[in-house]
């Protein structure tokens, strides 16, 4: 089993849908969680951390489900701009960052 | 400000070649990561320096030498490489090592290897 599981894409959506991605991990150490998009031949950008308590960034919201073990990334209104590839990253207790596959998401118009 | 700074950006080399890849950030993060990207793959870490000192390495062959002159630069060198290392290579840093508080990382923008 791989330490960090994402949604398998691509996910194709009109502008304005909403999206989710989830994304699992298999290590119960882990301690830090994060979203990151990157854009074809570009570096990942660090989109939001993730926190226990949930956090909210304008149209993007990221929950974490400790219990379930998973973590999640909701975008509203989805824009052209946004169409990427989403990466989870976890980090466990012992400092490795784990990159989940990415889930590629397009826009269309 | 959140720049990290990578050269080259491109860079083809044989393999008995020896070159390096640098890495610089003014941030004052005290950690700094070097991952390899293959294409259609998601990075994948090689090495974490934690306050100047080496502190996880990702079982790297040892033709990968990390090096941390001091708290803002990273080197990587590089010495008879295989084709098969040819890949998009990223430096990163955060403020505290990973796991301890303010560990998100920012990314630079990678240089291109080719090894032929």
């Amino acid at each position: 089993r791989k330490e960090v599981e994402q949604d398998p894409g691509p996910f194709n959506v009109p502008e304005g849908a909403t999206v989710a991605f989830n994304c699992t991990y298999s290590n119960s150490a882990s301690q830090s969680f994060f979203w990151y998009r990157q854009d074809c031949r570009k570096e990942p950008k660090l989109l939001m951390s993730v926190y226990s308590s949930g956090n909210e960034d304008g149209r993007f919201t990221a929950q974490l489900n400790r219990a379930s073990q998973y973590i999640s990334l909701l975008i509203r209104d989805s824009k052209l701009s946004d169409s990427a590839t989403y990466l989870c990253v976890v980090i466990h207790n012992a400092g490795k960052s784990t990159f989940g596959d990415g889930t590629t998401l397009t826009v269309k118009p | 400000d959140t720049e990290v700074t990578q050269t080259p950006k491109h860079l083809v080399m044989g393999m008995t070649n020896k070159k390096s890849l640098k890495c610089e950030q003014h941030m004052g993060h005290r950690a700094m990561y070097w991952y390899k990207q293959k294409a259609k793959k998601p990075p994948e870490l090689m090495f974490v320096y934690s306050y100047e000192k080496l502190s996880i390495n990702e079982s790297v062959p040892s033709r990968f030498s990390p090096e941390c002159p001091n708290s803002s630069l990273l080197n990587l060198h590089l010495h008879a490489l295989q084709p098969e290392d040819s890949a998009l290579y990223l430096c990163a840093s955060s403020q505290d090592p990973p796991d301890r508080g303010l560990d998100e990382q920012y990314f630079g923008p990678g240089t291109r290897l080719t090894v032929t």
